[in-house]
Protein backbone atom coordinates (compact mmCIF):
# COMPACT_ATOMS: atom_id res chain seq x y z
CA UNK A 1 0.00 0.00 0.00
CA UNK A 2 1.53 3.97 -0.60
CA UNK A 3 2.22 5.51 2.21
CA UNK A 4 -0.22 7.70 2.82
CA UNK A 5 -1.61 9.20 6.18
CA UNK A 6 -4.76 11.11 6.88
CA UNK A 7 -5.48 13.22 10.33
CA UNK A 8 -7.82 12.68 11.81
CA UNK A 9 -9.86 10.00 10.41
CA UNK A 10 -13.09 11.55 12.07
CA UNK A 11 -13.75 14.76 13.29
CA UNK A 12 -17.02 16.98 14.20
CA UNK A 13 -17.01 20.75 14.77
CA UNK A 14 -19.37 23.32 14.86
CA UNK A 15 -20.54 26.19 11.75
CA UNK A 16 -17.79 28.99 11.58
CA UNK A 17 -14.77 27.20 13.25
CA UNK A 18 -12.01 26.87 11.28
CA UNK A 19 -11.03 23.02 10.71
CA UNK A 20 -7.38 21.46 8.94
CA UNK A 21 -6.77 17.96 7.63
CA UNK A 22 -3.62 16.94 7.14
CA UNK A 23 -2.51 14.37 4.32
CA UNK A 24 1.53 12.95 4.75
CA UNK A 25 3.10 10.39 2.33
CA UNK A 26 6.18 8.43 2.23
CA UNK A 27 6.48 8.12 -1.20
CA UNK A 28 8.11 11.11 -2.46
CA UNK A 29 5.55 11.69 -5.16
CA UNK A 30 5.29 14.96 -6.90
CA UNK A 31 1.43 15.44 -6.91
CA UNK A 32 -1.25 15.33 -4.37
CA UNK A 33 -4.58 15.86 -4.71
CA UNK A 34 -7.80 16.87 -2.06
CA UNK A 35 -11.37 15.05 -2.84
CA UNK A 36 -14.03 14.75 -1.42
CA UNK A 37 -16.74 12.33 -1.65
CA UNK A 38 -20.42 12.83 -1.19
CA UNK A 39 -23.09 10.09 -1.94
CA UNK A 40 -24.64 10.92 -5.77
CA UNK A 41 -21.72 12.89 -6.92
CA UNK A 42 -18.78 10.60 -6.36
CA UNK A 43 -15.61 12.11 -5.77
CA UNK A 44 -14.79 15.62 -6.93
CA UNK A 45 -11.45 17.60 -6.45
CA UNK A 46 -11.22 20.40 -4.23
CA UNK A 47 -7.31 21.68 -4.87
CA UNK A 48 -4.51 19.43 -6.21
CA UNK A 49 -0.68 20.45 -6.09
CA UNK A 50 2.06 19.52 -8.52
CA UNK A 51 5.28 20.53 -5.99
CA UNK A 52 6.48 22.58 -2.81
CA UNK A 53 4.46 25.73 -2.74
CA UNK A 54 2.15 24.97 -6.16
CA UNK A 55 -1.23 24.55 -5.84
CA UNK A 56 -4.23 24.98 -7.97
CA UNK A 57 -7.81 24.83 -7.84
CA UNK A 58 -9.94 21.92 -8.72
CA UNK A 59 -14.03 21.98 -9.76
CA UNK A 60 -15.33 22.94 -6.00
CA UNK A 61 -12.17 24.54 -4.35
CA UNK A 62 -15.09 27.52 -2.89
CA UNK A 63 -14.39 28.17 1.07
CA UNK A 64 -10.98 25.44 1.18
CA UNK A 65 -7.53 26.27 1.22
CA UNK A 66 -4.31 24.55 0.41
CA UNK A 67 -1.00 24.58 1.79
CA UNK A 68 2.19 22.22 0.87
CA UNK A 69 5.32 23.60 2.76
CA UNK A 70 7.26 20.12 2.60
CA UNK A 71 6.89 17.44 -0.32
CA UNK A 72 5.32 15.31 2.04
CA UNK A 73 2.56 17.16 3.83
CA UNK A 74 -0.30 18.72 2.05
CA UNK A 75 -2.79 20.49 4.69
CA UNK A 76 -6.37 21.48 3.21
CA UNK A 77 -8.21 24.30 5.34
CA UNK A 78 -11.82 25.12 6.18
CA UNK A 79 -11.51 28.60 7.17
CA UNK A 80 -15.39 28.80 8.48
CA UNK A 81 -16.78 25.53 8.02
CA UNK A 82 -20.38 25.08 7.26
CA UNK A 83 -22.63 21.91 7.02
CA UNK A 84 -22.50 21.52 3.57
CA UNK A 85 -18.72 20.64 3.83
CA UNK A 86 -19.89 17.51 5.69
CA UNK A 87 -18.18 15.07 4.10
CA UNK A 88 -15.47 12.52 3.60
CA UNK A 89 -12.18 13.69 2.39
CA UNK A 90 -9.36 11.78 0.82
CA UNK A 91 -5.85 12.76 -0.09
CA UNK A 92 -4.44 11.20 -3.08
CA UNK A 93 -1.16 10.99 -4.29
CA UNK A 94 0.50 10.43 -8.01
CA UNK A 95 4.17 10.50 -9.00
CA UNK A 96 3.30 13.09 -11.57
CA UNK A 97 3.59 11.75 -15.46
CA UNK A 98 0.40 11.60 -16.57
CA UNK A 99 0.08 7.52 -17.24
CA UNK A 100 0.96 7.03 -13.51
CA UNK A 101 -1.50 5.27 -10.66
CA UNK A 102 -3.72 7.63 -8.38
CA UNK A 103 -3.37 6.15 -4.87
CA UNK A 104 -5.94 7.36 -2.08
CA UNK A 105 -5.52 7.69 1.79
CA UNK A 106 -7.57 6.44 4.10
CA UNK A 107 -10.19 9.35 4.51
CA UNK A 108 -10.93 11.78 7.33
CA UNK A 109 -15.01 11.71 8.19
CA UNK A 110 -15.60 15.66 8.78
CA UNK A 111 -19.51 16.73 10.67
CA UNK A 112 -20.15 20.16 10.73
CA UNK A 113 -22.63 20.82 13.01
CA UNK B 1 -17.12 18.79 -18.73
CA UNK B 2 -15.68 15.01 -18.84
CA UNK B 3 -19.04 12.98 -17.79
CA UNK B 4 -18.59 9.70 -16.41
CA UNK B 5 -21.08 7.22 -15.85
CA UNK B 6 -21.73 3.63 -14.13
CA UNK B 7 -24.15 1.41 -14.28
CA UNK B 8 -25.83 -0.62 -12.53
CA UNK B 9 -25.42 1.44 -9.62
CA UNK B 10 -25.91 -1.61 -7.44
CA UNK B 11 -25.65 -5.34 -8.55
CA UNK B 12 -25.84 -8.77 -6.95
CA UNK B 13 -25.03 -11.97 -7.96
CA UNK B 14 -24.83 -15.35 -6.71
CA UNK B 15 -20.73 -17.04 -6.01
CA UNK B 16 -19.19 -18.55 -8.98
CA UNK B 17 -20.80 -15.91 -11.72
CA UNK B 18 -18.73 -13.94 -13.68
CA UNK B 19 -19.92 -10.59 -14.16
CA UNK B 20 -19.14 -7.52 -15.74
CA UNK B 21 -19.16 -3.82 -14.77
CA UNK B 22 -19.33 -0.54 -17.12
CA UNK B 23 -17.94 2.55 -17.49
CA UNK B 24 -19.06 5.15 -19.93
CA UNK B 25 -17.45 8.37 -20.77
CA UNK B 26 -18.31 11.76 -22.89
CA UNK B 27 -14.86 13.02 -23.84
CA UNK B 28 -12.85 10.44 -25.84
CA UNK B 29 -9.72 12.65 -25.42
CA UNK B 30 -7.96 10.88 -21.91
CA UNK B 31 -4.49 10.06 -20.92
CA UNK B 32 -5.81 6.82 -19.07
CA UNK B 33 -8.89 4.93 -17.15
CA UNK B 34 -8.37 3.76 -13.59
CA UNK B 35 -10.51 1.19 -11.79
CA UNK B 36 -11.08 1.03 -8.35
CA UNK B 37 -12.32 -0.67 -5.39
CA UNK B 38 -13.61 0.71 -2.10
CA UNK B 39 -14.57 -0.97 0.99
CA UNK B 40 -17.28 0.77 3.24
CA UNK B 41 -15.71 3.22 5.51
CA UNK B 42 -11.85 3.02 3.85
CA UNK B 43 -9.93 4.37 1.29
CA UNK B 44 -9.86 3.78 -3.02
CA UNK B 45 -7.52 0.83 -3.99
CA UNK B 46 -6.71 1.14 -7.15
CA UNK B 47 -7.25 -2.29 -9.21
CA UNK B 48 -5.93 -1.61 -12.84
CA UNK B 49 -5.10 0.89 -15.08
CA UNK B 50 -5.41 1.53 -18.45
CA UNK B 51 -3.41 4.07 -21.08
CA UNK B 52 -5.39 5.49 -23.86
CA UNK B 53 -3.39 3.23 -26.09
CA UNK B 54 -3.86 0.10 -24.03
CA UNK B 55 -6.89 -2.41 -24.83
CA UNK B 56 -7.33 -4.37 -21.23
CA UNK B 57 -5.46 -4.97 -18.94
CA UNK B 58 -5.74 -7.92 -16.85
CA UNK B 59 -4.79 -8.52 -12.92
CA UNK B 60 -5.87 -12.47 -11.69
CA UNK B 61 -9.57 -12.64 -12.13
CA UNK B 62 -10.21 -9.11 -13.19
CA UNK B 63 -9.96 -8.11 -17.07
CA UNK B 64 -10.38 -4.35 -17.95
CA UNK B 65 -11.12 -3.28 -21.71
CA UNK B 66 -11.34 0.30 -22.73
CA UNK B 67 -12.65 1.31 -25.98
CA UNK B 68 -11.54 4.97 -25.87
CA UNK B 69 -13.68 6.04 -29.15
CA UNK B 70 -16.29 4.57 -28.31
CA UNK B 71 -16.27 6.11 -24.79
CA UNK B 72 -16.24 2.69 -22.60
CA UNK B 73 -14.66 0.43 -20.37
CA UNK B 74 -15.98 -2.67 -18.88
CA UNK B 75 -14.50 -4.41 -15.94
CA UNK B 76 -15.10 -8.19 -15.87
CA UNK B 77 -14.46 -9.66 -12.80
CA UNK B 78 -14.33 -14.08 -13.10
CA UNK B 79 -15.77 -16.60 -10.57
CA UNK B 80 -16.74 -14.22 -8.32
CA UNK B 81 -16.48 -14.74 -4.31
CA UNK B 82 -18.34 -12.98 -1.42
CA UNK B 83 -14.53 -11.14 -0.62
CA UNK B 84 -15.52 -9.07 -4.03
CA UNK B 85 -18.14 -7.42 -2.61
CA UNK B 86 -17.26 -3.57 -2.58
CA UNK B 87 -17.74 -0.41 -4.53
CA UNK B 88 -16.14 -0.25 -7.80
CA UNK B 89 -15.11 2.82 -9.39
CA UNK B 90 -13.83 3.99 -12.73
CA UNK B 91 -11.96 7.25 -13.38
CA UNK B 92 -10.81 8.68 -16.69
CA UNK B 93 -7.48 11.46 -16.57
CA UNK B 94 -7.95 13.94 -18.92
CA UNK B 95 -5.32 15.02 -21.17
CA UNK B 96 -6.17 18.59 -20.42
CA UNK B 97 -4.96 19.73 -16.49
CA UNK B 98 -4.57 16.99 -14.14
CA UNK B 99 -7.76 16.41 -13.72
CA UNK B 100 -9.21 12.91 -12.90
CA UNK B 101 -12.97 12.39 -13.60
CA UNK B 102 -14.75 9.80 -11.37
CA UNK B 103 -18.04 7.56 -11.71
CA UNK B 104 -19.99 7.25 -9.01
CA UNK B 105 -19.40 3.40 -8.89
CA UNK B 106 -21.21 0.12 -8.94
CA UNK B 107 -22.03 -1.43 -5.71
CA UNK B 108 -21.50 -4.80 -5.56
CA UNK B 109 -22.77 -8.00 -3.63
CA UNK B 110 -21.58 -11.51 -3.98
CA UNK B 111 -24.26 -13.97 -2.17
CA UNK B 112 -22.51 -17.18 -0.98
Amino acid sequence: DAGITQSPRHKVTETGTPVTLRCHQTENHRYMYWYRQDPGHGLRLIHYSYGVKDTDKGEVSDGYSVSRSKTEDFLLTLESATSSQTSVYFCAISEGHRREKLFFGSGTQLSVL
Amino acid sequence: KQEVTQIPAALSVPEGENLVLNCSFTDSAIYNLQWFRQDPGKGLTSLLLIQSSQREQTSGRLNASLDKSSGRSTLYIAASQPGDSATYLCAVRGLVGNQFYFGTGTSLTVIP
